[in-house]
């Protein structure tokens, strides 16, 4: 069971916006920075979001990540078939000493 | 263009011991964390290991303390991940990461390593 909590599945159909949250607590989200990955069938994690809100050069701005507290939301405009797969948010955990992933939430575009 | 490359892995009995490696090319190896993350068959991404610049700090997982060791060679920007003790519940794929602060920034294609009689 993760310390950081996502919805298993989440869905829309090609052009609507979509947002995953991710929920976590004080020793990780509340007090470091998220960051979102997108993982595809077959292929390695790819990094869309970092410093909460931050993207990396390549991934267009239809993905955007904001964050709250102890909870963070990624968000996915113009929703594309190609963007069904996997997401998952992360962070540092002050307690753990470690990396801390969400359990990752299912995106099915309809 | 940033490349990582793991090579090691494969079968191996529970108890056996495995080592994964990991080559780094495209950036400086050096000026930057290195990571091993798992997936287990049907189950989401799971962070085993981090290893800082100059490998003075690791840190692991709890299920693997005392089990895996985490180290790196900055002169042939090598990332190592030694295994020993395996149990049936390591079986995954193991993805070698570059760090973006403490978090992945680039992945490695990943490599498989299954523990089964």
């Amino acid at each position: 069971q993760s310390v950081v909590t996502q919805p298993p599945s989440a869905s829309g159909t090609p052009g609507q916006r979509v947002t995953i949250s991710c929920s976590g607590s004080s020793s990780n989200i509340g007090s470091k920075y998220v960051s979102w990955y997108q993982h595809l069938p077959g292929t390695a994690p790819k990094l869309l979001i970092f410093r909460n809100n931050q993207r990396p050069s390549g991934v267009p701005d239809r993905f955007s990540g904001s964050k709250s507290g102890t909870s963070a939301s990624l968000a996915i405009s113009g929703l594309r078939s190609e963007d069904e797969g996997n997401y998952y948010c992360a962070a540092w955990d002050n307690s753990l000493s470690g990396v801390v992933f969400g359990g990752g939430t299912k995106l099915t575009v309809l | 263009e940033v490349q990582l490359v793991e090579s090691g892995g494969g079968l191996v009995q529970p108890g056996g011991s495995l080592r994964l490696s990991c080559v780094g090319s495209g950036f400086t190896f050096s000026s930057y964390w290195m990571m091993w993350v798992r997936q287990a068959p049907g189950k989401g991404l799971e962070w085993v290991a981090s290893i800082n610049q100059d490998g003075s700090e690791k840190y692991y997982v709890d299920s693997v303390k005392g089990r895996f060791n985490v180290s790196r060679d900055n002169a042939d920007n090598s990332l190592l991940l030694q295994m020993n003790s395996l149990r049936t519940d390591d079986t995954a794929l193991y993805y070698c990461a570059r760090g973006l602060g403490l978090t992945p920034h680039y992945w490695g294609q990943g490599k498989l390593v299954t523990v089964s009689s």
